[in-house]
């Protein structure tokens, strides 16, 4: 069965650090993997979607990586504002299709 | 364009009454999926739906149960409500993008319930 971790479980930093977030999974046949942000009573929004094949992906200030083989993936936040504080939750899909395992996601606090 | 839209937003049950949760899919989105979110159990896949059929199922006690409709609007019924029902229910959207085989989820805002 499929597990995600994520760690740290909270983190808070100053504005502009530079951060980093992790992921880890237990079984590396996976599909893809994303990466979600999640405001306090809100839905998910999709940030970063990381298909198998791929190494990383990036999206302005975020940047996602890879590696099936140690079965982890990183997110990172370069240059953080107040406006990224969130929940940051990462997710894997282990075949085509909307099954989706997630991680207990990273509470990112950015303080001015 | 419209995102997901989940309704009600918010409700209040007791113990042992049933609940009917809402959602509509961004138009052309065939595949819908429900997750439960709660403190302790983070975010858990309940099922999911395409074409009507239920293609995936999460491993929830029957009292779960959904359906999709031929507009891809779809409902997930809760009976018998028990206090640990409490959370929030989130459905997502999706659409499988042919180039890249890559499965795009769009999630609505939630349905917070609460039972007491």
């Amino acid at each position: 069965k499929q597990e995600v971790t994520q760690i740290p479980a909270a983190l808070s930093v100053p504005e502009g650090e530079n951060l980093v977030l992790n992921c880890s999974f237990t079984d590396s046949a996976i599909y893809n993997l994303q990466w979600f942000r999640q405001d306090p009573g809100k839905g998910l929004t999709s940030l970063l979607l990381i298909q198998s094949s791929q190494r990383e992906q990036t999206s302005g200030r975020l940047n996602a990586s890879l590696d099936k083989s140690s079965g982890r993936s990183t997110l990172y936040i370069a240059a953080s504002q107040p406006g990224d504080s969130a929940t940051y939750l990462c997710a894997v899909e282990e075949t085509s299709g909307s099954r989706l395992t997630f991680g207990e996601g990273t509470q990112l606090t950015v303080n001015p | 364009k419209a995102g997901v839209t989940q309704t009600p937003r918010y409700l209040i049950k007791t113990r042992g009454q049933q609940v009917t949760l809402s959602c509509s899919p961004i138009s052309g989105h065939r595949s819908v999926s429900w997750y439960q979110q709660t403190p302790g159990q983070g975010l858990q896949f309940l099922f999911e739906y395409f074409s009507e059929t239920q293609r995936n199922k999460g491993n929830f006690p029957g009292r779960f149960s959904g359906r999709q409709f031929s507009n891809s609007r779809s409902e997930m019924n809760v009976s018998t409500l028990e206090l640990g029902d409490s959370a929030l229910y989130l459905c997502a959207s999706s659409l499988l993008v042919a180039s890249s085989g890559a499965n795009v989820l769009t999630f609505g805002a939630g349905s917070r319930l609460t039972v007491l």
